[in-house]
Protein backbone atom coordinates (compact mmCIF):
# COMPACT_ATOMS: atom_id res chain seq x y z
CA UNK A 1 0.00 0.00 0.00
CA UNK A 2 1.10 3.48 -0.03
CA UNK A 3 1.90 5.88 2.20
CA UNK A 4 3.47 9.02 2.72
CA UNK A 5 5.73 10.37 5.16
CA UNK A 6 6.64 13.60 5.93
CA UNK A 7 8.82 15.58 8.46
CA UNK A 8 9.35 17.10 11.15
CA UNK A 9 6.07 17.53 12.32
CA UNK A 10 6.86 20.69 14.29
CA UNK A 11 9.70 23.24 14.22
CA UNK A 12 10.26 26.83 15.44
CA UNK A 13 12.41 28.96 13.76
CA UNK A 14 13.53 32.45 13.87
CA UNK A 15 12.85 34.85 11.19
CA UNK A 16 15.87 35.11 8.87
CA UNK A 17 16.84 31.19 9.51
CA UNK A 18 16.70 28.37 6.74
CA UNK A 19 13.92 26.11 6.78
CA UNK A 20 13.86 22.56 4.71
CA UNK A 21 10.57 20.77 5.03
CA UNK A 22 10.92 16.97 3.60
CA UNK A 23 8.37 14.21 2.25
CA UNK A 24 9.04 11.05 0.78
CA UNK A 25 6.08 8.31 -0.79
CA UNK A 26 6.17 4.77 -0.72
CA UNK A 27 4.28 2.29 -2.90
CA UNK A 28 3.69 4.08 -5.73
CA UNK A 29 5.87 5.35 -8.82
CA UNK A 30 5.65 8.68 -10.36
CA UNK A 31 3.24 9.83 -8.41
CA UNK A 32 2.49 14.27 -9.16
CA UNK A 33 3.47 15.93 -5.37
CA UNK A 34 2.13 19.15 -3.93
CA UNK A 35 3.10 21.39 -1.05
CA UNK A 36 0.54 23.27 0.31
CA UNK A 37 -0.19 25.65 3.25
CA UNK A 38 -2.39 26.14 5.64
CA UNK A 39 -2.30 29.84 7.54
CA UNK A 40 -4.53 29.55 10.86
CA UNK A 41 -8.29 29.36 10.65
CA UNK A 42 -7.37 29.60 6.60
CA UNK A 43 -7.85 27.18 4.00
CA UNK A 44 -4.90 25.01 1.73
CA UNK A 45 -3.25 27.38 -0.28
CA UNK A 46 -1.32 25.35 -2.96
CA UNK A 47 2.62 26.51 -3.00
CA UNK A 48 4.39 23.96 -6.04
CA UNK A 49 3.49 20.53 -7.54
CA UNK A 50 5.50 18.49 -9.52
CA UNK A 51 5.04 15.94 -12.15
CA UNK A 52 8.18 14.47 -12.30
CA UNK A 53 11.98 14.75 -11.27
CA UNK A 54 13.14 18.05 -11.59
CA UNK A 55 9.71 19.68 -12.87
CA UNK A 56 8.62 22.30 -10.28
CA UNK A 57 5.37 24.50 -10.75
CA UNK A 58 5.39 27.59 -8.38
CA UNK A 59 1.84 28.41 -7.80
CA UNK A 60 2.60 31.71 -5.49
CA UNK A 61 6.01 33.74 -5.94
CA UNK A 62 7.63 34.32 -2.48
CA UNK A 63 10.75 33.14 -0.37
CA UNK A 64 10.20 29.44 -0.76
CA UNK A 65 11.59 26.96 -3.23
CA UNK A 66 10.82 23.77 -4.13
CA UNK A 67 13.43 20.55 -5.30
CA UNK A 68 12.32 17.00 -6.46
CA UNK A 69 15.46 14.91 -6.11
CA UNK A 70 14.00 11.96 -6.76
CA UNK A 71 10.62 9.94 -7.94
CA UNK A 72 9.50 10.18 -4.65
CA UNK A 73 10.74 12.45 -2.92
CA UNK A 74 9.72 16.26 -2.34
CA UNK A 75 11.52 19.35 -0.40
CA UNK A 76 10.25 22.49 0.72
CA UNK A 77 12.90 25.12 1.64
CA UNK A 78 13.79 28.72 2.45
CA UNK A 79 16.75 30.69 2.15
CA UNK A 80 15.60 32.82 4.81
CA UNK A 81 11.94 32.84 6.67
CA UNK A 82 9.38 35.46 7.03
CA UNK A 83 6.98 35.88 9.79
CA UNK A 84 4.07 35.44 7.49
CA UNK A 85 5.42 31.90 6.70
CA UNK A 86 4.16 30.72 10.07
CA UNK A 87 1.96 27.90 9.30
CA UNK A 88 0.77 24.46 8.58
CA UNK A 89 2.60 22.51 5.68
CA UNK A 90 1.04 19.57 3.87
CA UNK A 91 2.65 17.34 1.59
CA UNK A 92 0.53 15.47 -0.93
CA UNK A 93 0.43 13.13 -3.88
CA UNK A 94 -2.18 11.64 -6.48
CA UNK A 95 -2.07 9.58 -9.20
CA UNK A 96 -0.38 11.03 -12.31
CA UNK A 97 -2.67 12.95 -14.64
CA UNK A 98 -4.78 10.71 -17.53
CA UNK A 99 -4.77 7.88 -15.10
CA UNK A 100 -8.19 6.64 -13.08
CA UNK A 101 -9.14 10.06 -11.16
CA UNK A 102 -7.93 9.87 -7.89
CA UNK A 103 -7.56 11.82 -4.71
CA UNK A 104 -5.00 13.56 -2.93
CA UNK A 105 -3.54 11.79 -0.06
CA UNK A 106 -1.66 13.84 2.46
CA UNK A 107 0.75 13.59 4.43
CA UNK A 108 0.37 14.74 8.42
CA UNK A 109 1.93 17.84 8.05
CA UNK A 110 4.26 20.17 9.08
CA UNK A 111 3.46 22.73 11.88
CA UNK A 112 5.90 25.92 11.14
CA UNK A 113 6.03 28.81 13.63
CA UNK A 114 8.41 31.76 12.76
CA UNK A 115 9.36 34.22 15.78
CA UNK B 1 -5.03 30.36 -8.52
CA UNK B 2 -8.66 29.22 -10.00
CA UNK B 3 -11.09 30.42 -7.91
CA UNK B 4 -12.85 27.87 -5.59
CA UNK B 5 -15.33 29.45 -2.86
CA UNK B 6 -17.10 28.07 0.03
CA UNK B 7 -19.31 29.51 2.49
CA UNK B 8 -16.50 29.83 5.33
CA UNK B 9 -19.63 29.42 8.20
CA UNK B 10 -19.23 28.47 10.43
CA UNK B 11 -22.59 26.72 10.12
CA UNK B 12 -24.14 24.77 13.47
CA UNK B 13 -26.81 21.82 12.80
CA UNK B 14 -28.51 20.09 15.45
CA UNK B 15 -27.92 16.38 15.98
CA UNK B 16 -29.88 14.21 13.66
CA UNK B 17 -30.63 16.93 11.17
CA UNK B 18 -29.01 17.97 7.80
CA UNK B 19 -26.01 19.71 7.32
CA UNK B 20 -25.98 21.56 3.52
CA UNK B 21 -21.93 22.83 2.07
CA UNK B 22 -21.92 24.60 -0.86
CA UNK B 23 -18.73 25.35 -3.30
CA UNK B 24 -18.67 27.17 -6.34
CA UNK B 25 -15.66 27.28 -8.91
CA UNK B 26 -14.37 29.45 -11.37
CA UNK B 27 -12.67 27.11 -13.94
CA UNK B 28 -15.12 25.35 -16.66
CA UNK B 29 -12.15 23.14 -17.36
CA UNK B 30 -12.40 21.45 -13.72
CA UNK B 31 -12.46 17.82 -14.05
CA UNK B 32 -13.13 15.52 -10.60
CA UNK B 33 -14.66 17.22 -7.15
CA UNK B 34 -13.64 16.47 -3.86
CA UNK B 35 -14.97 16.72 -0.35
CA UNK B 36 -12.68 16.79 2.50
CA UNK B 37 -12.73 16.84 6.34
CA UNK B 38 -9.80 18.60 8.19
CA UNK B 39 -10.38 18.31 11.82
CA UNK B 40 -8.21 20.69 13.90
CA UNK B 41 -4.62 20.06 13.83
CA UNK B 42 -4.93 17.47 11.68
CA UNK B 43 -4.58 16.69 7.80
CA UNK B 44 -7.42 16.30 5.72
CA UNK B 45 -9.16 13.29 4.71
CA UNK B 46 -11.47 12.33 1.68
CA UNK B 47 -15.22 12.03 2.03
CA UNK B 48 -15.86 11.80 -1.47
CA UNK B 49 -15.63 12.70 -4.86
CA UNK B 50 -17.66 13.13 -7.84
CA UNK B 51 -16.87 13.88 -11.44
CA UNK B 52 -20.35 13.69 -13.51
CA UNK B 53 -23.45 15.54 -13.16
CA UNK B 54 -26.05 14.89 -10.49
CA UNK B 55 -25.83 12.87 -7.18
CA UNK B 56 -23.56 10.50 -5.73
CA UNK B 57 -24.61 8.83 -2.22
CA UNK B 58 -22.31 7.07 -0.11
CA UNK B 59 -23.81 6.80 3.30
CA UNK B 60 -25.01 9.89 5.25
CA UNK B 61 -23.09 11.94 2.50
CA UNK B 62 -24.49 12.88 -0.95
CA UNK B 63 -22.49 14.92 -3.40
CA UNK B 64 -24.39 16.79 -6.04
CA UNK B 65 -22.24 18.65 -9.08
CA UNK B 66 -23.94 20.92 -11.57
CA UNK B 67 -21.41 21.60 -13.90
CA UNK B 68 -23.25 24.30 -15.66
CA UNK B 69 -23.75 26.06 -12.87
CA UNK B 70 -20.34 25.16 -11.79
CA UNK B 71 -21.44 24.18 -7.91
CA UNK B 72 -20.97 21.38 -5.96
CA UNK B 73 -22.11 20.55 -2.71
CA UNK B 74 -22.18 18.10 -0.15
CA UNK B 75 -25.16 16.54 2.23
CA UNK B 76 -24.58 15.34 5.26
CA UNK B 77 -27.84 13.60 6.47
CA UNK B 78 -28.33 12.28 10.60
CA UNK B 79 -25.29 14.64 11.23
CA UNK B 80 -23.73 13.49 14.41
CA UNK B 81 -21.10 15.50 16.50
CA UNK B 82 -18.50 13.90 15.53
CA UNK B 83 -19.22 15.10 11.99
CA UNK B 84 -17.88 18.53 13.34
CA UNK B 85 -14.96 19.36 11.71
CA UNK B 86 -13.80 22.10 8.43
CA UNK B 87 -14.93 20.65 4.97
CA UNK B 88 -12.86 21.37 2.07
CA UNK B 89 -13.96 21.30 -1.44
CA UNK B 90 -11.19 20.92 -4.22
CA UNK B 91 -11.24 20.50 -8.13
CA UNK B 92 -8.68 18.79 -10.20
CA UNK B 93 -6.55 18.04 -12.02
CA UNK B 94 -4.81 21.48 -10.68
CA UNK B 95 -6.03 20.68 -6.81
CA UNK B 96 -7.38 23.85 -5.68
CA UNK B 97 -8.88 24.18 -2.76
CA UNK B 98 -11.60 26.21 -0.85
CA UNK B 99 -11.13 28.21 2.32
CA UNK B 100 -13.65 25.44 3.80
CA UNK B 101 -16.71 25.75 5.88
CA UNK B 102 -16.60 25.45 9.70
CA UNK B 103 -19.25 22.68 10.53
CA UNK B 104 -20.96 22.18 14.26
CA UNK B 105 -23.07 19.70 15.14
CA UNK B 106 -24.78 20.33 18.63
CA UNK B 107 -25.69 17.40 20.66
Amino acid sequence: SQTIHQWPATLVQPVGSPLSLECTVEGTSNPNLYWYRQAAGRGLQLLFYSVGIGQISSEVPQNLSASRPQDRQFILSSKKLLLSDSGFYLCAWSVPSGKVTGELFFGEGSRLTVL
Amino acid sequence: QKEVEQNSGPLSVPEGAIASLNCTYSDRGSQSFFWYRQYSGKSPELIMFIYSNGDKEDGRFTAQLNKASQYVSLLIRDSQPSDSATYLCAVSPQFYFGTGTSLTVIP
